[in-house]
């Protein structure tokens, strides 16, 4: 049984570009969460997606936008890079109300040059 | 708004001495709490969670924690630690089954030979 799958597993952007990362959910799971993980710091919630549809949203501006396909799997997006956009991008799986621990995937760092 | 304080940034300890690496977290309702471990370059794990029930948590590798809600706890310990368990923990709190996690920026236990 996989379990959360992300790609890529690294990438490096120049400042003002765009860029996608994907995520795919464990097996069984419908709701899609992503984190930020910046240097030395624990992991920020950035939106949670059930249904294809944005249900909760963190404190981070519109540059950052998502996607669920009817699949599950997610994709976040995120425009006009700026140097600090460089993190580890978490994403993590869940079944929606239930007492299922989230499965997070390996994430994928993000260079912003 | 909820948040979560870990105490110590970094925690060294000898190998096979017993650890406890503390948490402290601030909410106005009842909480489910976690702790989950990030080994380098790799996605979160969850070592153990508390939703209900027993305030004693005990979860993989041997780690237990305790959920104080008085003094709104929920420090993690081991009793002899291994060079395997160096690695980053994070303490993670949500209010409900379908809310965000909250998370600490984390603890780096280091265990010395």
């Amino acid at each position: 049984d996989a379990g959360v799958t992300q790609s890529p597993t690294h990438l490096i952007k120049t400042r003002g570009q765009q860029v996608t990362l994907r995520c795919s959910p464990k097996s069984g799971h419908d709701t899609v969460s992503w984190y930020q993980q910046a240097l030395g710091q624990g992991p920020q919630f950035i939106f949670q997606y059930y249904e294809e549809e944005e249900r909760q949203r963190g404190n981070f501006p519109d540059r950052f936008s998502g996607h669920q396909f009817p699949n599950y799997s997610s994709e976040l997006n995120v425009n006009a890079l700026l140097l600090g956009d460089s993190a580890l991008y978490l994403c993590a799986s869940t079944l929606l109300g239930r007492d299922t621990e989230a499965f997070f995937g390996q994430g994928t760092r993000l260079t912003v040059v | 708004a909820q948040s979560v304080t870990q105490l110590d940034s970094q925690v060294p300890v000898f190998e096979e001495a017993p650890v406890e690496l503390r948490c402290n977290y601030s909410s106005s309702v009842s909480v489910y709490l976690f702790w989950y471990v990030q080994y380098p370059n790799q996605g979160l794990q969850l070592l153990l969670k508390y939703l209900s029930g027993s305030t004693l948590v005990k979860g993989i590798n041997g780690f237990e924690a305790e959920f104080n809600k008085s003094q709104t706890s929920f420090h993690l310990r081991k009793p002899s630690v291994h060079i395997s368990d160096t690695a980053e923990y994070f303490c993670a709190v949500k209010e409900s089954r379908n809310t965000p996690l909250v998370f600490g920026k984390g603890t780096r236990l280091s265990v010395i030979a």
